[in-house]
């Protein structure tokens, strides 16, 4: 089974420290992705990436930013956290790339920040 | 301004009986189309694939209208265990960064 692994269930910060969330992959997959997840908003795309060193951003990356160094490492920063930041991030991988039925992605369990 | 659009629930149906919900999308240049569920403080998981031409996983048929831009799960025999909230998900295109989440929709099965 794939397994994507989150380092950290619950996080709880202050404002202005900066944040780190690691995801890894345990499958080679290629793609790796940043979402949040809010109440009434939905899963919203951060970052991602389709290569090692490579990231794109995704709708909605101010505030955050990316390392890809390995391919089954993905790691979300937080340079200066605010509240606004408060939510339950998602790490995700897939394996396809460039194929119109990608749809399958498979989450980690999430992390859930609450920054103070 | 990609959208995609669901009726939040909650849908509070008994054991045994047939559930039905839709899910709108905006960008008529949409290439494929999936139903995904998530479980309470759990992660989303792809639950199937919707076809053109609609298809069946056991209890589960999926259908899709491009005409009118709609998506529809239908969920027969509903189990207790159907309790979740179903996102529908779009992808405006090829790649998989383009999947677009629907917000859900809380479906409660109820004994």
């Amino acid at each position: 089974d794939v397994k994507v692994t989150q380092s950290s269930r619950y996080l709880v910060k202050r404002t202005g420290e900066k944040v780190f969330l690691e995801c890894v992959q345990d499958m080679d997959h290629e793609n790796m992705f940043w979402y949040r997840q809010d109440p009434g908003l939905g899963l919203r795309l951060i970052y991602f990436s389709y290569d090692v060193k490579m990231k794109e951003k995704g709708d909605i990356p101010e505030g955050y930013s990316v390392s890809r160094e390995k391919k089954e490492r993905f790691s979300l920063i937080l340079e200066s956290a605010s509240t606004n930041q408060t939510s339950m991030y998602l790490c995700a991988s897939s394996p396809y790339r460039g194929d119109a039925n990608t749809g399958e992605l498979f989450f980690g369990e999430g992390s859930r920040l609450t920054v103070l | 301004r990609k959208e995609v659009e669901q009726d939040p629930g909650p849908f509070n149906v008994p054991e045994g009986a047939t559930v039905a919900f839709n899910c709108t999308y905006s960008n008529s240049a949409s290439q494929s189309f999936f139903w995904y569920r998530q479980d309470c403080r759990k992660e989303p998981k792809l639950l199937m694939s919707v076809y053109s031409s609609g298809n069946e996983d056991g209890r589960f048929t999926a259908q899709l209208n491009r005409a009118s831009q709609y998506i529809s799960l239908l969920i027969r025999d509903s189990k207790l265990s159907d309790s979740a909230t179903y996102l529908c998900v779009v992808n405006i295109r090829r790649g998989a960064d383009g999947l677009t989440f629907g917000k859900g929709t809380h479906l409660i099965i109820q004994p």
